[in-house]
């Protein structure tokens, strides 16, 4: 079946301008989470959506950050005014939700801010 | 300027040799643990996992350990290969929220 999937896979922006970033998790899966990748670094957590609930945004860097779930499935992370410690790779991820289950990620979209 | 460049943990070994990949992880309280594999250009791919309420896991190839004493995860794999070659994360996971290390490089040599 399909994996989770991500959009544009790269994105190259001018500072300042906003930037929406696509991910469909895989069908049925209740959980999707976002993480920023800078270069050579580990991943740092952005935001964590799960079923009905109100999201944990507790990662989110700015008030430039925000994001959406909509329909409990697409999800679009919006970065506002972008700077160039924005650039990284964007990565969306989605499990069941089911207890304790491991998080399946897509390819990422690359973001960089001239 | 500074040039900017990995400064991740590496580790090389050759063809064949058995490799352990250590982990040190922060939350006390985190039940469930996950080994991620990223190759260059792609998201992390699931290893293996284990839950808090064990000390080993074994997978193809792979096997987790768990030491909740010392907070300590490692991964080894048996007979490594150089499609293996990749930056292997540890996760830790409270209340569903992920939270990965640093990341180690893993270079096998033919």
């Amino acid at each position: 079946g399909a994996g989770v999937s991500q959009s544009p896979s790269n994105k190259v922006t001018e500072k300042g301008k906003d930037v929406e970033l696509r991910c469909d998790p895989i069908s049925g899966h209740t959980a999707l989470y976002w993480y920023r990748q800078s270069l050579g670094q580990g991943l740092e957590f952005l935001i964590y959506f799960q079923g009905n609930s109100a999201p944990d945004k507790s990662g989110l860097p700015s008030d430039r950050f925000s994001a959406e779930r909509t329909g409990g499935s697409v999800s679009t992370l919006t970065i506002q005014r972008t700077q160039q410690e924005d650039s990284a790779v964007y990565l969306c991820a989605s499990s069941s939700g089911q207890g304790n289950s491991p998080l399946h990620f897509g390819n990422g979209t690359r973001l960089t801010v001239t | 300027g500074e040039s900017v460049g990995l400064h991740l943990p590496t580790l090389s070994v050759q063809e064949g040799d058995n490799s352990i990949i250590n982990c040190a992880y922060s939350n006390s309280a985190s039940d469930y643990f996950i080994w991620y594999k990223q190759e260059s250009g792609k998201g992390p791919q699931f290893i293996i996992d284990i839950r808090s309420n064990m000390d080993k896991r074994q997978g193809q190839r792979v096997t987790v350990l768990l030491n909740k004493t010392v907070k300590h995860l490692s991964l080894q794999i048996a007979a490594t290969q150089p499609g293996d070659s990749a930056v292997y994360f540890c996760a830790e996971s409270y209340y569903g929220k992920l939270t990965f290390g640093q990341g180690t490089i893993l270079t096998v040599h033919p």
